[in-house]
This record gives C-alpha cells, structure tokens and sequence, in this order.
C-alpha cells in the first residue's frame, strides 16, 4: 500500500488560507469517507483535526476544515496563524481494512 | 481520563526482536481496538497493524507481515507489540494509539524510541 501523496510543503502569510491535498486512489480515499487529519509539532504527538473527511474534532479550531473530490482529500487553514507552522498527515482506511497515511506536508507560516 | 502509557526506549542489535507494550487506562478496554504507528527520525507517519481487543483479529501492514506480531493482556489491559528481525531502518519512535477502523485516532501513547544499531 503506497502512501498517500501530500504537498512536502506549504507557507501562507498570517491571516491567509491554504489548502493541503492528499491524492489516493479509489482503494483508499475515493472508496469510503473515512479520511482523518493529523497535526504533529515537532518532537509531539499526532493530533486529530479532522475525521470522516469533513468532521472536526472536539476543540480544534473552525479554521480547519475537510473536504474530498474522488480521490483527492483537502485540508484547507482559514485565517493562518503562527500556531499552524506544524507537520500535517492525511490518513485513509482502505478497501482490505488497513489504513494508510499521507507523505506529510510541512506549514511555513511566513 | 483515558492514558495510554507505553514502555521506555529500547536499543537493539540487527536481527533481534523488540516488545512494546501500551497499557491502558480510563476506559473499557475490551470496546476499542489499538493501532500502532511508527514514525523514523525526520520521516512522516507509517501505519503498522491494528487488533481488536473484543475478538482479537488483527491486520497488519503488508510490508510487515511475519515480522510484527500485536498481542493483548485483558487482565492489565494491555497490548504488545513485538517486531522481529530488526534492522536498521526499523529504528523509529513507535506510537500506540486507541482505535481500530475508521482511523481517527484521539488517544495516543507518548511514543517509544526504539533504536537499531550494531
């Protein structure tokens, strides 16, 4: 199972949006809607953004929101903040129940 | 509150095995599954297996099988993970965390670095 494929990095100015794609296939995001979003601070552990392609979490920012078009997932970053300069991965569960995460995507806020 | 606590930092030879457990607290253990994930210095998240401790049916990676191995303990509502025939590009900080299927995981362990070198 390849990766998912992820930009290796994106950098926005404070106050503007970006969006980060997560490109699979249809075994994986275009099969079902179980894609998830990870934000990882250097030395930190994951944490959960997104789940079930556009559900946001408990307590993370109205900022963050999930979409999906076939087999491309976005993450799009509202109103960037210097607190948003993380890591971020894109997970999809695929069709033989394995999960598979994206290439990762590094945020430069500017 | 819900804690997944795991075993310290290993250093082993190629070709050894390593054990990591991941013990739990905080919830039923039996209701949820534990996935494991591992991430290599500087490198992006790899995802490594899952079981579910209701009836222990597990799935691993593909490029794993045969050499990881994920085990419970209900009676300390615990769970292994045993990987063998280290090598080098084994060295990684591995992560438990709690869930099993749709991949949104809100419950981590706080990572074990294991280490392989000669």
């Amino acid at each position: 199972q390849s990766a998912l494929t992820q930009p290796a990095s994106v950098s926005g100015s404070p106050g503007q949006s970006i969006t980060i794609s997560c490109t699979g296939t249809s075994r994986d995001v275009g099969g079902h809607n179980y894609v998830s979003w990870y934000q990882q601070h250097p030395g930190e552990v994951p944490k959960l953004l997104i789940y079930d392609v556009n559900n946001r979490h408990s307590g993370v920012s109205d900022r963050f929101s999930g979409s999906k078009s076939g087999n491309t997932a976005s993450l799009t970053i509202s109103g960037l903040q210097a607190e948003d300069e993380a890591n971020y991965y894109c997970s999809s569960y695929t069709t033989i129940s394995t999960l598979v995460f994206g290439t990762g995507t590094k945020v430069t806020v500017l | 509150q819900v804690q997944l606590v795991q075993s310290g930092p290993e250093v082993q030879k190629p070709g050894a095995s390593v054990k990591v457990s991941c013990k739990t607290s905080g919830y039923s253990f039996s209701l949820y599954g534990i996935t494991w994930v591992r991430q290599a210095p500087g490198q992006g998240l790899e995802w490594m297996g899952w079981i579910s401790v209701h009836n222990g049916n597990t799935n691993y990676a593909q490029n794993l099988q045969g050499r990881l191995t994920l085990t419970t303990d209900t009676s300390t509502s615990t769970v292994y993970m045993e990987l063998k025939s280290l090598r080098s590009d084994d060295t990684a900080v591995y992560y438990c965390a709690r869930g099993y299927g749709s991949g949104s995981f809100i419950y981590w362990g706080q990572g074990t670095l294991v280490s392989v070198s000669s």
